[in-house]
């Protein structure tokens, strides 16, 4: 069966710090893969997502990156955090063609 | 544009009673439509999901929703709320068979379940 992890599950960092997220989706291939932040009281907002290595579409202009190094791998960078950061950032992975999104723990990101 | 509409931000029932979350897509072709449900702190969980075929599609833990494609409506219903379901419901349109890769989604319902 698939699995998808995230980590850190918690993050408190200062503002202009870098960031480094990661998700790892186990047991497919060649998934789509997606970055998501979520923050407080608010619905889900798609920052990226991938459709193969290297292959990376930014959704919203921001201070965020997000890079594919493997097939598996989805990263979510920053080099510098903003307190605009903050919030709860969610990976997702689909089986192209599949039409289903399947979601991450999460990881919550404090930028104080 | 697709585009995925949750009108109530908010709802409370009691235990016991009926529950339905409204939800209403723009979307150009034939809708993939998913409900999801977040508890606090964690990651969503997929309840269920609507391709094609019979209009009433049936989720886990009691819950249904019926696709009503004149409405562009995705309403998810549970016949008897337990405290449990007290979470967080998004809605959302995937992509369909013109293969887009984007999923969208409403901005949720939080449900608070009354003892």
């Amino acid at each position: 069966s698939q699995t998808i992890h995230q980590w850190p599950a918690t993050l408190v960092q200062p503002v202009g710090s870098p960031l480094s997220l990661e998700c790892t989706v186990e047991g497919t291939s060649n998934p789509n893969l997606y970055w998501y932040r979520q923050a407080a009281g608010r619905g889900l907002q798609l920052l990226f997502y991938s459709v193969g290595i290297g292959q990376i579409s930014s959704e919203v202009p921001q201070n965020l990156s997000a890079s594919r190094p493997q097939d598996r791998q989805f990263i979510l960078s920053s080099k510098k955090l903003l307190l605009s950061d903050s919030g709860f950032y969610l990976c997702a992975w689909s089986i192209r063609g599949s039409g289903t999104q399947y979601f991450g723990p999460g990881t919550r990101l404090l930028v104080l | 544009a697709q585009s995925v509409t949750q009108p109530d931000i908010h709802i409370t029932v009691s235990e016991g009673a009926s529950l339905e979350l409204r939800c209403n897509y723009s979307y150009g072709a034939t809708p993939y439509l998913f409900w999801y449900v977040q508890s606090p702190g964690q990651g969503l969980q997929l309840l269920l999901k609507y391709f094609s075929g019979d209009t009433l599609v049936q989720g886990i833990k009691g819950f249904e929703a019926e696709f009503k494609r004149s409405q562009s409506s995705f309403n998810l219903r549970k016949p008897s709320v337990h405290w449990s379901d007290a979470a967080e419901y998004f809605c959302a349109v995937g992509p369909g068979r013109n293969n887009f890769n984007k999923f969208y989604f409403g901005s949720g319902t939080k449900l608070n379940v009354k003892p």
